[in-house]
């Protein structure tokens, strides 16, 4: 079936150190992946994405990782600051039963950054 | 900060009462959406609307019952909901309902349903 599933359900990090938060799919036809950051009282916010013809990309302070081998992806964030404590989501494309495209997310990692 | 606003905020209603949320888009979207966000619990798509025509139902039962009388506007309305049913409601935005155009979502509102 299809599932997004993420490792660890908080990460704490220091301050100025680099997070990495992990996330695992299991549609491997899936072909587009997202990641979003949701601050507390705020909607989810459109960080990075991935195709799967791609291994790697790179953003502001962030990565994402792609391992299609392993149907694995990570998010992995620069130089933390207190600003990125959120919750962070991966979603993955998938097609509904209408047959449109539709995102199915992950549960979430809560990251808090350790002044 | 947002493009999409979302009211009211909070809303606390009994299993009996009739209430209605309300989205709005001020980016020139095309299609909008409603995902429930529970605790613990993945976001979960209730809805899509692209050009006032929804074009997905994701089995949500009819006790909701969306409205969008035009592309920047998006309700939902709600009667003899269950206490299962709290949760933060969660608009979306975005050009098209391709899913690599980017989704902009509004701050919610959180339901309580006693």
């Amino acid at each position: 079936g299809e599932s997004v599933g993420l490792h660890l359900p908080t990460l704490s990090v220091q301050e100025g150190d680099n997070s990495i938060i992990n996330c695992a799919y299991s549609n491997s036809a899936s072909d587009y992946f997202i990641w979003y950051k949701q601050e507390s009282g705020k909607g989810p916010q459109f960080i990075i994405d991935i195709r799967s013809n791609m291994d790697k990309r790179q953003g502001q302070r962030v990565t994402v990782l792609l391992n299609k081998t392993v149907k694995h992806l990570s998010l992995q964030i620069a130089a933390t600051q207190p600003g990125d404590s959120a919750v962070y989501f991966c979603a993955e494309l998938n097609i509904s039963n209408f047959g449109n495209e539709k995102l199915t997310f992950g549960t979430g990692t809560r990251l808090t950054i350790i002044p | 900060e947002t493009g999409v606003t979302q009211t009211p905020r909070h809303l606390v209603m009994g299993m009996t009462n009739k209430k209605s949320l309300k989205c709005e888009q001020h980016l020139g979207h095309n299609a909008m959406y409603w995902y429930k966000q529970s605790a613990k619990k993945p976001l979960e798509l209730m809805f899509v609307y692209n050009f006032k025509e929804q074009t997905e139902n994701n089995s949500v039962p009819s006790r909701f019952s969306p409205e969008c009388p035009n592309s920047s506007h998006l309700f939902l309305h709600l009667h003899t909901l269950q206490p299962e049913d709290s949760a933060l409601y969660l608009c979306a935005s975005s050009q098209s309902h391709r899913v690599i155009d980017t989704q902009y979502f509004g701050p919610g509102t959180r339901l309580t349903v006693l």
